[in-house]
């Protein structure tokens, strides 16, 4: 059974420190995806990767956030420094090439619960 | 600019009835809508989707409607049974980038009540 895998799970941090998250898609899904959850804002998209190749990451604050494919098995997303703003959960998503209107979907890993004191 | 929205944070239902939850949305492009499935301390869970071309798509207990006209979609759970209760997201795609990239709403939290 495939999955998605974040770690860690769960990240308690101060405030100024760098928090590294990491993600391994579904093997053979070319497409990654990273998602906030806020109370306000649902699922906010961070940052999207097809191929390894940044696509858009217009919704991730530049000064402090970073997403990075270092290779087809692993993203990265950084945070430095991290505020207590950034407390939230994070989400990694991957899905198969869907340009040509496919109705197949995107799989999401079990989050990484974040908390910046 | 929220372009999905659900306008109902919480909801609930008595078991054995239907559900309906409600989801809009503002981006004309949008031509590929999908709900999913969320419980505690997991990641969300593809549920059902549904392209424009179609008004309704059935599985099971869930419907999928859309009203592309007045830019609207719903979803009925019926029966509703107690492990439904979770938060339901509303996700539309198109455009420029076909059905890769989405745009979540905020969730609705849905109780079922034994």
């Amino acid at each position: 059974d495939a999955r998605v895998t974040q770690t860690p799970r769960h990240k308690v941090t101060e405030m100024g420190q760098e928090v590294t998250m990491r993600c391994q898609p579904i093997l053979g899904h070319n497409t990654v995806f990273w998602y906030r959850q806020t109370m306000m804002q649902g699922l906010e998209l961070l940052a999207y990767f097809r191929n390894r190749a940044p696509l858009d990451d217009s919704g991730m604050p530049k000064d402090r956030f970073s997403a990075e494919m270092p290779d087809a098995t692993l993203a990265t997303l950084k945070i430095q420094p991290s505020e207590p703003r950034d407390s939230a959960v994070y989400f990694c998503a991957s899905g198969p090439d869907m340009r040509m209107f496919s109705t197949d979907t995107q799989y999401f890993g079990p989050g990484t619960r974040l908390t910046v004191l | 600019d929220q372009q999905v929205k659900q306008n109902s944070p919480s909801l609930s239902v008595q078991e054995g009835r239907i559900s309906i939850l409600n989801c809009d949305y503002t981006n004309s492009m949008f031509d590929y809508f999908l709900w999913y499935k969320k419980y505690p301390a997991e990641g969300p869970t593809f549920l059902i989707s549904i392209s424009s071309i179609k008004d309704k798509n059935e599985d099971g207990r869930f419907t999928v409607f859309l009203n592309k006209s007045a830019k609207h979609l719903s979803l009925h759970i019926v029966p509703s049974q107690p492990g439904d209760s979770a938060v339901y997201f509303c996700a539309a795609g198109g455009g420029n980038f076909g059905n890769e990239k989405l745009t979540f709403g905020t969730g609705t939290r849905l109780t079922i009540i034994p």
